[in-house]
């Protein structure tokens, strides 16, 4: 069983610049979500995708964007880069078939923008 | 909105001690989920351990026990016999019980020293 994972591991951009992160959901999950976490902070929630879904959003603006595709695998756009956007983003895969089901989380990507 | 407040940044303890993290949530549901996560130097979020609020029973996995007091909405975790490898950030977090919700809400996070 693969764990979750992603790429790349680290990424510096510009202020302004386009980003896109990657990340392979666990074998047989059908959920992903993403999380941005700060420097010294607990991670925030992005949003979520299920079924190739957006089904659920944080408190982040419409240049933060998302795809997940057949395979389950997800990647998440950020557009129009600002420094605040340095932080390590994190996705989590899970199997949703009840109330709960368990996250999985990849080993995240660090973005600096400089 | 539901929030997760850590009022600890930083604990240390002595290898082989006992030390306990504090965690309390503020929410208007009643029934939910809280977890405790490890997120060593190396990054991942690794789930430690987790508590269903309809249960009145306290989870316990191995050396990692928590006390959950509902009414008080507070929900600390016990670390016994302390081992070097427990050193990280532990986070709180708190979920939805509904189908499908993911959202986990964490909180700031406490960073546990172990001191040999």
């Amino acid at each position: 069983e693969t764990g979750v994972t992603q790429s790349p591991t680290h990424l510096i951009k510009t202020r302004g610049q386009q980003v896109t992160l990657r990340c392979s959901s666990q074998s047989g999950h059908n959920t992903v979500s993403w999380y941005q976490q700060a420097l010294g902070q607990g991670p925030q929630f992005i949003f979520q995708y299920y079924r190739e879904e957006e089904n659920g959003r944080g408190n982040f603006p419409p240049r933060f964007s998302g795809l997940q595709f057949p395979n389950y695998s997800s990647e998440l756009n950020v557009n129009a880069l600002e420094l605040d956007d340095s932080a390590l983003y994190l996705c989590a895969s899970s199997l949703t078939q009840g109330s709960h089901n368990e996250q999985f989380f990849g080993p995240g990507t660090r973005l600096t923008v400089l | 909105a539901q929030t997760v407040t850590q009022s600890q940044p930083e604990m240390s303890v002595q290898e082989a001690e006992t030390v306990t993290l504090s965690c309390t949530y503020d929410t208007s549901e009643s029934d939910y989920y809280l977890f405790w996560y490890k997120q060593p130097p190396s990054r991942q979020m690794i789930l430690v351990i987790r508590q269903e609020a309809y249960k009145q029973q306290n989870a316990t996995e191995n050396r990692f026990s928590v006390n959950f007091q509902k009414a008080a909405k507070s929900f600390s975790l016990k670390i016994s016999d302390s081992q070097l490898g427990d050193a990280a950030m532990y986070f709180c977090a708190y979920r939805r019980s509904n189908f499908g919700n993911e959202k986990l809400t964490f909180g700031t996070g406490t960073r546990l020293t172990i001191i040999p």
